[in-house]
């Protein structure tokens, strides 16, 4: 069974300060989904990343892969308050034609001024 | 504007009875999802279809049935057999192997 794993699953810094979420997950995968989520909203995707070594940056955020090590890292720079928010990664499964994705529990980031 | 459309946002449902959460897509996506979402947890995949006409089993379908008739439309049924129904529910659609994106999520309560 396929696990996906995040840490810290709170995440409490102040702004200014860096920080980096972890994801693990158990199984080979090449394709890897990082998505944010406000207090009862919606999932809205952040970055996609598809091979290896792949980066992505976006603002303040940047996420890396290593399918090798199944680690995604997702790093805070000089975080901001409207950062706040439950980020969650996801790992894609490919069996035949099927293509699902298994999410991680979340990281519940607070950016305290 | 191209979208998911989740109806409706909140939903009250009595003991027994079943109900019936809409997905409408415009994107002219292959691949529709539903998820679960329990307050303060990740995502959990009821079921999915990767096109019409055919879908499979999540990790959690029992007590939840779905049809697709139309390729933008993806219906999901909350039977009286889900005891613990009261949650978050997302739709979700994409081509396959791209990103999935989400609909804004139907709030189910059990009175």
């Amino acid at each position: 069974e396929l696990k996906v794993e995040q840490n810290p699953l709170f995440l409490s810094m102040q702004e200014g300060k860096n920080y980096t979420i972890y994801c693990n997950y158990s199984t080979t995968s090449d394709r890897l989904y990082w998505y944010r989520q406000d207090p009862g909203k919606s999932l809205e995707s952040l970055f996609v990343l598809l091979s290896n070594g792949a980066v992505k940056q976006e603002g303040r955020l940047m996420a890396s892969l290593d399918t090798k090590a199944r680690l995604s890292t997702l790093h805070i720079t000089a975080a901001v308050h409207d950062l706040s928010a439950t980020y969650f990664c996801a790992v894609a499964v490919y069996g035949g034609a099927t293509n699902k994705l298994i999410f991680g529990t979340g990281t519940l980031l607070a950016v305290q001024p | 504007d191209g979208g998911i459309t989740q109806s409706p946002k909140y939903l009250f449902r009595k003991e027994g009875q079943n109900v019936t959460l809409s997905c409408e897509q415009n994107l002219n996506h292959d691949a529709m999802y539903w998820y679960r979402q329990d307050p303060g947890q990740g995502l959990r995949l009821i079921y999915y279809s990767q096109i019409v006409n055919d879908f499979q089993k999540g990790d959690i379908a029992e007590g939840y049935s779905v049809s697709r008739e139309k390729k933008e439309s993806f219906p999901l049924t909350v039977t009286s057999a889900q005891k613990n129904p009261t949650a978050f529910y997302l739709c979700a659609s994409s081509m396959p192997g791209n990103t999935i994106y989400f609909g804004e999520g139907s709030w189910l309560t059990v009175v």
